[in-house]
């Protein structure tokens, strides 16, 4: 079955980088982009930026450019997205998902989510 | 960017109870919106896309419906499963954006 598994849960200082993965499996990689999303505690569902595994190009939110980099290991069918120069705010669990449709990102859903990853950032 | 706005932003509700939940997108978003449903400590599932069309393996009480800009999720008869927050969102343009959440509690 089609199934995304993120990495573990992290614990950053503040200024650091955290780097999350999101193992894909059970269809083909390179067919369907990934979101990032994310979620601060007791908040609602932040869209981050989306990767398309095929070519590795992304777009990302105004609000993380410069900050956030995602990248895609195709030998693995895994992607990864890198946030940096962190602050006490980015304390969420942050989402991988899958795009519903294949091959473009417009006008797409998110089907299924990872499990989630929760990054904790404290001095 | 586009604004979602959802209401109400909580509601009570028995099993058996029809419930609909309204979401309303800041411009014509064309039938571009989905929703999910979330669970305490889960990652959201997709419900219904495309507005109106039904997510395969998701029960048939739940259903989605368009008039302009609004856009409407009901559950026909509650569950106990079906106790959740709900999240609407439009991908109409980039970026997508999510209403703040609907939650259905007992």
């Amino acid at each position: 079955q089609v199934q995304l598994v993120q990495s573990g849960a992290e614990v950053k200082k503040p200024g650091a980088s955290v780097k999350v993965s999101c193992k894909a499996s059970g269809y083909t990689f390179g067919n369907y982009y990934i979101y990032w999303v994310r979620q601060a505690p007791g908040q609602g569902l932040e869209w981050m930026g989306v990767i398309n595994p095929s070519g590795g190009s992304a777009t990302y939110a105004q609000k993380f450019q410069g900050s956030v980099t995602m990248t895609r290991d195709t030998s693995t069918s895994t992607v990864h997205m890198e946030l940096s120069s962190l602050r006490p705010e980015d304390t969420a669990v942050y989402y991988c998902a899958k795009g519903g449709a294949p091959y473009y990102d417009f006008g797409n859903w998110f089907d299924p989510w990872g499990q989630g990853t929760l990054v904790t950032v404290s001095s | 960017d586009i604004q979602m706005t959802q209401s109400p932003s909580s509601l009570s509700a028995f099993v058996g109870d029809r419930v609909t939940i309204t979401c309303r997108a800041s411009q014509s978003i064309s039938s571009y919106l989905n929703w999910y449903q979330q669970k305490p400590g889960k990652a959201p599932k997709l419900l219904i896309y495309a507005a109106s069309t039904l997510q395969s393996g998701v029960p048939s009480r739940f259903s989605g419906s368009e008039s302009g800009t609004d856009f409407t999720l009901t559950i026909s008869s509650l569950q106990p499963e079906d106790f959740a927050t709900y999240y609407c969102q439009q991908s109409y343009s980039t970026p997508p954006t999510f209403g703040p959440g609907t939650k259905v509690d007992i």
